[in-house]
């Protein structure tokens, strides 16, 4: 069975530019979240897909965040216009709807904003 | 404010000796507190995880114990090998409908040879 898949695996881009990081949940998951880590702090929820309905996005930053989840597959998370202190490592992770707790983990991307 | 607190940042272990992490929390509406490993370049793999209905849970060379009434857990690693050396995640979740993972700052341990 395949994991959790991001992409890319690493960005660099210069503050003012947009970023959009995808990923691809477990086949079957209909559970979603990202997660962010900023260098040396904890890994902080950023939101939760249900299928294709955002359930709570609490933990987004600001307006500058956008996620989706079309047909409740693949999910993309943008960022536009970046800033300096979107810097981190973006997680993904995914569940089966009857078991949200038991989450599994991409390999994360890591957004370097210059 | 954190309402996971972990403990401590780094960690370094002879082979063959016990790494104890220890967490802490403030919500009692938690029942949840899953452990995580993860290995550089690579996302964090559930390790163990348990409820407050148990003081103890043991796999394999793991065991998590749990205090209540303190509001703690820790994470014991018997017979701590270089192969485990790592980031340990603690994590707490409430049985609400979204169950999002709230999650300590992070222990780097290093297991030498």
């Amino acid at each position: 069975e395949a994991g959790v898949t991001q992409f890319p695996s690493h960005s660099v881009i210069e503050k003012g530019q947009t970023v959009t990081l995808r990923c691809d949940p477990i086949s079957g998951h209909d559970n979603l979240y990202w997660y962010r880590r900023v260098m040396g702090k904890e890994i902080k929820f950023l939101l939760h897909f249900v299928k294709e309905s955002k359930q709570d996005e609490s933990g987004m930053p600001n307006n500058r965040f956008l996620a989706e989840r079309t047909g409740g597959t693949y999910s993309t998370l943008k960022v536009q216009p970046a800033e300096l202190e979107d810097s981190g490592v973006y997680f993904c992770a995914s569940s089966p709807l009857l078991a949200a707790r038991e989450q599994y983990f991409g390999p994360g991307t890591r957004l370097t904003v210059t | 404010q954190q309402q996971v607190k972990q403990s401590p940042q780094s960690l370094i272990v002879q082979k063959g000796g016990i790494s104890i992490i220890n967490c802490a929390y403030e919500n009692t509406a938690f029942d949840y507190f899953p452990w995580y490993q993860q290995f550089p370049g690579k996302g964090p793999a559930l390790l163990i995880a348990i409820r407050p209905d148990v003081s103890e849970k043991k796999e394999g060379r793991f065991t998590i114990s749990f205090n209540k009434s303190a509001k703690q857990f820790s994470l014991h690693i018997m017979d701590s090998q270089p192969g485990d050396s790592a980031t340990y995640f603690c994590a707490a979740s409430m049985n609400t409908g979204f169950q999002k993972l709230v999650f300590g700052t992070g222990t780097r341990l290093l297991v030498s040879p």
